[in-house]
């Protein structure tokens, strides 16, 4: 079946860039999703791209897909402590059914 | 516009108990879905509602159920409660009116305890 995986863990520097990977199995994958969870909170919805494009760019976030390895980033520029957070990678099979496909998560930690 | 909203926050049920969670989406979405977080299995796609029809559903036990109303507001249930549904319970809209492919917006979950 449909798979995504992540890194469980990324720590980083206060102010460097931070990036996320993530791959998935489903080659009909329609859209793909970052969504950002605080604790006790619920999911953000960060950004996304179709899988036709190849990166896309939205203030500190830039994602990029390729789609031949079925690999996808998202690069959080200028990291902040207010960034500390889960990040889970989704994505959207070509059927539409089903759902979301979500990974386990990559869990951000920001070093000062 | 207001988010979705998920009532109640948190719940403390006992085993073989039934349960109803409740979320409204955000006006002018009708396709409402939900999903369980655990520890162990992460997010799960139980089920997605557009204008009051069930679409898809996830790979959960028929005690699962849910329903969608007339104002698109959706409610869940689990009957005869076990202690593995113990989970954050997150209820997510969409406007699929627009496109199929609208992302989803979530909410912040009612937290299940079961005892």
């Amino acid at each position: 079946g449909e798979d995504v995986e992540q890194s469980l863990f990324l720590s980083v520097r206060e102010g460097d860039s931070s990036v996320i990977n993530c791959t998935y199995t489903d080659s009909s994958s329609t859209y793909l999703y970052w969504y950002k969870q605080e604790p006790g909170a619920g999911l953000q919805l960060l950004t996304y791209i179709f899988s036709n494009m190849d990166m896309k760019q939205d203030q500190r976030l830039t994602v990029l897909l390729n789609k031949k390895d079925k690999h996808l980033s998202l690069r959080i520029a200028d990291t902040q402590t207010g960034d500390s957070a889960i990040y889970f990678c989704a994505e959207r099979g070509g059927g539409g059914a089903d759902g979301l496909t979500f990974g386990k998560g990559t869990h951000l930690i920001i070093q000062p | 516009k207001a988010g979705v909203t998920q009532t109640p926050r948190y719940l403390i049920k006992t085993r073989g108990q039934q349960v109803t969670l409740s979320c409204s989406p955000i006006s002018g979405h009708r396709s409402v879905s939900w999903y369980q977080q655990t520890p162990g299995q992460g997010l799960q796609f139980l089920f997605e509602y557009f204008s009051e029809t069930q679409r898809n559903k996830g790979n959960f036990p028929g005690r699962f159920s849910g329903r969608q109303f007339s104002n698109s507001r959706s409610e869940m249930n689990v009957s005869t409660l076990e202690l593995g549904d113990s989970a954050l319970y997150l209820c997510a809209s969409s406007d699929r009116s627009r496109s199929y492919n609208s992302p989803l917006h979530f909410g912040n979950g009612t937290r299940l305890t079961v005892t």
